[in-house]
């Protein structure tokens, strides 16, 4: 009965060469978010989703893109990864935060750059 | 802008000990604040949510207290267990459906 599910676990990509990372969720949250974690660091939003609304933080790089095509879905798109990429990539979802709703978590993506 | 702090950034205790992990914020206007365990290469799990209006919020021998005025909030963990080893991090929200993460306390329990 996963909530939150990303696909792959575990991903091996080559300096420049794009990859995507997918989540999907099963609990109908209306927000959706992609928050990348290096070692011993804070998770660091990259953007949110309400519904169809994109929000994407200010110090997001534009190597990094994201799509959600319905409410159950989400993806990942790291153009040009870099050697600095390489980390770990979490999905979130939760009803409105401000209505003192809590986050759900995937397991995360652990993405490694070559 | 909000900001986060856990001290200390990692803590070891022998078996059996009580013990309390420390988390500050400097932006009072928060809608409520988490603490969330992270196992090594895993996700996070949320263990506890107090609203703003709350106080303090208990599950099982864990917990959690807040005091928005000053900007802190503490996690008592009671009767520590080996299984209680991981890294818990502080998050609060605001506005925007945004949480701002700590970097969290990592925490070894000596069996």
């Amino acid at each position: 009965d996963a909530m939150v599910i990303q696909n792959p676990r575990y991903q091996v990509t080559q300096f420049g060469k794009p990859v995507t990372l997918s989540c999907s969720q099963t609990l109908n949250h209306n927000v959706m978010y992609w928050y990348q974690q290096k070692s011993s660091q804070a998770p660091k939003l990259l953007f949110h989703y309400y519904d169809k609304d994109f929000n994407n933080e200010a110090d997001t790089p534009d190597n990094f893109q994201s799509r959600r095509p319905n409410t159950s879905f989400c993806f990942l798109d790291i153009r040009s990864p870099g050697l600095g990429d390489a980390a770990m990539y979490l999905c979130a979802t939760s009803r409105r935060i401000r209505a003192g709703e809590t986050q759900y978590f995937g397991p995360g993506t652990r993405l490694l750059v070559l | 802008k909000q900001e986060v702090t856990q001290i200390p950034a990692a803590l070891s205790v022998p078996e059996g000990e009580n013990l309390v992990l420390n988390c500050s914020f400097t932006d009072s206007a928060i809608y409520n604040l988490q603490w969330f365990r992270q196992d090594p290469g895993k996700g996070l799990t949320s263990l506890l949510l107090i609203q703003s209006s709350q106080r303090e919020q208990t599950s099982g021998r864990l917990n959690a207290s807040l005091d928005k005025s000053s900007g802190r909030s503490t996690l008592y963990i009671a009767a520590s267990q080996p299984g209680d080893s991981a890294t818990y991090l502080c998050a609060v929200s605001t506005g925007d459906d945004k949480i701002i993460f700590g970097k969290g306390t990592r925490l070894h329990i000596l069996p």
